[in-house]
């Protein structure tokens, strides 16, 4: 089956630094990629919509200047938060979309920042 | 607005003792009904895709079923490796490939 793979898996950032993550579909091509954030006990919650070599849709209520995502090429995605503050601190993921196998979801990452 | 509201929020089941979770709907021309299970820490593993009222799908203890307003997946003889939670999630309106979540049931199976 198709496999997306997240890193890092875990990540701890001091305040006002700057992290990014990182997703690649290893065996497809994904037409759109998809980042998530989810807190505990919540559900998944759409921040942003990407397809390969066009600007992300972010989601109402989604700081774009602080949640950079860049779709280079139909295998990577990467979103980097930017100046993180201890709000930011939670559960990431992204999905791959494909016409074959639908969509995938990578591992996810946990983010804290101290 | 799409919606997606599962229940129970969380279920307990003795191994072996069947049972439902219920996933309720409302969108705007649905396109598909997914389900995945998600273990703490991972990202949601894909169980079923469900297209259209009355289609049904098994996967070892797991069937899931679709009317026009909820899904069920129904879990036989549960297996404590069963424990999990178990998420709904719609893709509704031609053209856009969002997926919209239900909050989720966590299941518990005590040996």
């Amino acid at each position: 089956g198709a496999v997306v793979s997240q890193h890092p898996s875990r990540v701890i950032c001091k305040s006002g630094t700057s992290v990014k993550i990182e997703c690649r579909s290893l065996d497809f091509q994904a037409t759109t990629m998809f980042w998530y954030r989810q807190f505990p006990k919540q559900s998944l919650m759409l921040m942003a919509t990407s397809n390969e070599g066009s600007k992300a849709t972010y989601e109402q209520g989604v700081e774009k200047d602080k949640f950079l995502i860049n779709h280079a090429s139909l295998t990577l995605s990467t979103l980097t938060v930017t100046s993180a503050h201890p709000e930011d601190s939670s559960f990431y993921i992204c999905s791959a979309r494909d016409r074959v196998y639908g969509y995938t979801f990578g591992s996810g990452t946990r983010l804290t920042v101290v | 607005e799409d919606q997606v509201t599962q229940s129970p929020e969380a279920l307990r089941l003795q191994e072996g003792e069947s049972s439902s979770l219920n996933c309720s709907y409302t969108v705007s021309g649905l396109r598909g009904l997914f389900w995945y299970r998600q273990d703490p820490g991972k990202g949601p593993e894909f169980l079923f895709t469900l297209y259209s009222a009355g289609e049904e799908k098994e996967k070892e203890r797991l069937k899931a079923t679709l009317t026009k307003k909820e899904s069920f997946l129904h879990i036989t003889a549960p297996k404590p490796e069963d424990s999990a939670t178990y998420l709904c999630a719609v893709q509704a309106r031609a053209g856009s490939y969002q997926l919209t979540f239900g909050k989720g049931t966590k299941l518990s199976v005590i040996p």
